[in-house]
């Protein structure tokens, strides 16, 4: 069974910084490109960034651009999220989801998620 | 960056209705479409990718449709389950997968 597990999320200043992490299991990890999309609360979805299977290509959304950097472990079966300069526009649920296609492409379009992790920024 | 639209963004339905929701991107995206379901305090849940293709377990009763700049979610007979916000989204680009705004399906 899939599963994924995120982790950090707390309570943090504007301008602060803050790790998500994402635990993986029930999977091939290093077969999949893996993705962090974020919900505002009551708000819609927003896809946050994308890493390839291996971590050698990552992208992001445009308002994260410069702040956020996504990472991976494949011996931990692992995603990071490091978040700096935190703003109260990034407050939300942050979701790990894995990418639908295998063997090492990209699809861009998210077969399993975890239950999320909230970043508050706030002072 | 490619815009995502949805209408309507509530619709009041009864179990047994049909129900359809359209999306609009503001370019061809080709198929590269997929529809999620979300339920209150819970994470979306894929139902619909490439535009027509059911993912796996999803009943059907739910079908999608569309390509380019124009696409449908259809309901064929609604269950008490499907109740929930359904979002479209758009992967045509790495330079962003957008959502729709999402479309509440409510009780009337």
């Amino acid at each position: 069974e899939v599963q994924l597990v995120e982790s950090g999320g707390v309570v943090v200043q504007p301008g602060g910084s803050l790790r998500l992490s994402c635990a993986a299991s029930g999977f091939t990890f290093d077969d999949y490109a893996m993705h962090w999309v974020r919900q505002a609360p009551g708000k819609g979805l927003e896809w946050v960034s994308l890493i390839s299977w291996d971590g050698g290509s990552t992208y992001y959304a445009d308002s994260v651009k410069g702040r956020f950097t996504i990472s991976r472990d494949n011996s931990k079966n692992s995603l990071y999220l490091q978040m700096n300069s935190l703003r109260a526009e990034d407050t939300a649920l942050y979701y790990c989801a894995k990418d639908i296609a295998g063997n090492v492409a990209v699809a861009g379009t998210f077969d399993y998620w975890g239950q999320g992790t909230l970043v508050t920024v706030s002072s | 960056d490619i815009q995502m639209t949805q209408s309507p963004s509530t619709l009041s339905a009864s179990v047994g209705d049909r129900v359809t929701i359209t999306c609009r991107a503001s370019q061809s995206i080709s198929s590269w479409l997929a529809w999620y379901q979300q339920k209150p305090g819970k994470a979306p849940k894929l139902l619909i990718y490439k535009a027509s293709s059911l993912e796996s377990g999803v009943p059907s009763r739910f079908s999608g449709s569309g390509s380019g700049t124009e696409f449908t979610l259809t309901i064929s007979s609604l269950q008490p389950d499907d109740f929930a916000t359904y979002y479209c989204q758009q992967y045509n680009s790495y330079s962003g997968f957008t959502f729709g705004p999402g479309t509440k399906v409510d009780i009337k």
